[in-house]
């Protein structure tokens, strides 16, 4: 089937402004993670779920960031008063059992903030 | 804590050119050991992995061995292509709440000539 989809892909806000990303994994996966990535770097790890519990959130740098998946499908990263340190890629990743090594990557929401 | 240092790039190389791209990585516990490969324009795609000691990963011509003793994860492959031009990411997988958070390298930029 379709893999993971994330939008909107690109993303443009103003300093201050509210976002809100969102993530559809792979039909039927019970892992989704969260990832940022910024320009020249290797992702880092945000935040993981396992069906609709948040079972991981050390890596969301503030409280300004915040993460929910309420019905154990689609999820949603949402960051308030965004900051120009918030420019990055965010992306979403899905594997189909909590144990499993592979992670299957969305294309990302390039984020930018004025 | 757990890291993954990545050969610098970027690496141009001519077409069938050998290709290796260095990983060192430092971790407590026993990580599994991943290459992503990100094509332009697309999201990350799983390469190879390797989830114990001497093993040995390979797909579409590329290959890793997972070293213990020198904590190395080095990718290989004998002639490059011109399709081979990405930016490729060494990765490391621990538990973390029963599913496996990926730590990343800072990817390196590799460029193929015709």
């Amino acid at each position: 089937g379709a893999g993971v989809s994330q939008s909107p892909r690109y993303k443009v806000a103003k300093r201050g402004q509210d976002v809100a990303l969102r993530c559809d994994p792979i039909s039927g996966h019970v892992s989704l993670f969260w990832y940022q990535q910024a320009l020249g770097q290797g992702p880092e790890f945000l935040t993981y779920f396992q069906n609709e519990a948040q079972l991981d959130k050390s890596g969301l740098p503030s409280d300004r960031f915040f993460a929910e998946r309420p019905e154990g499908s689609v999820s949603t990263l949402k960051i308030q008063r965004t900051q120009q340190e918030d420019s990055a890629v965010y992306l979403c990743a899905s594997s189909p059992l909590a144990a499993t090594d592979t992670q299957y990557f969305g294309p990302g929401t390039r984020l930018t903030v004025l | 804590g757990n890291s993954v240092t990545q050969m610098e790039g970027p690496v141009t190389l001519s077409e069938e050119a050998f290709l290796t791209i260095n990983c060192t990585y430092t971790a407590t516990g026993y990580p599994s050991l991943f290459w992503y490969v990100q094509y332009p324009g697309e999201g990350l795609q799983l390469l190879l992995k390797a989830t114990k000691a001497d093993d040995k990963g390979s797909n579409k011509g590329f290959e890793a061995t997972y070293r213990k003793e020198t904590t190395s994860f080095h990718l290989e492959k004998g002639s490059v292509q011109v399709s081979d031009s990405a930016v490729y990411f060494c990765a490391l997988g621990l538990s973390s709440g029963s599913a496996r958070q990926l730590t990343f390298g800072s990817g390196t930029q590799l460029t193929v000539l015709p």
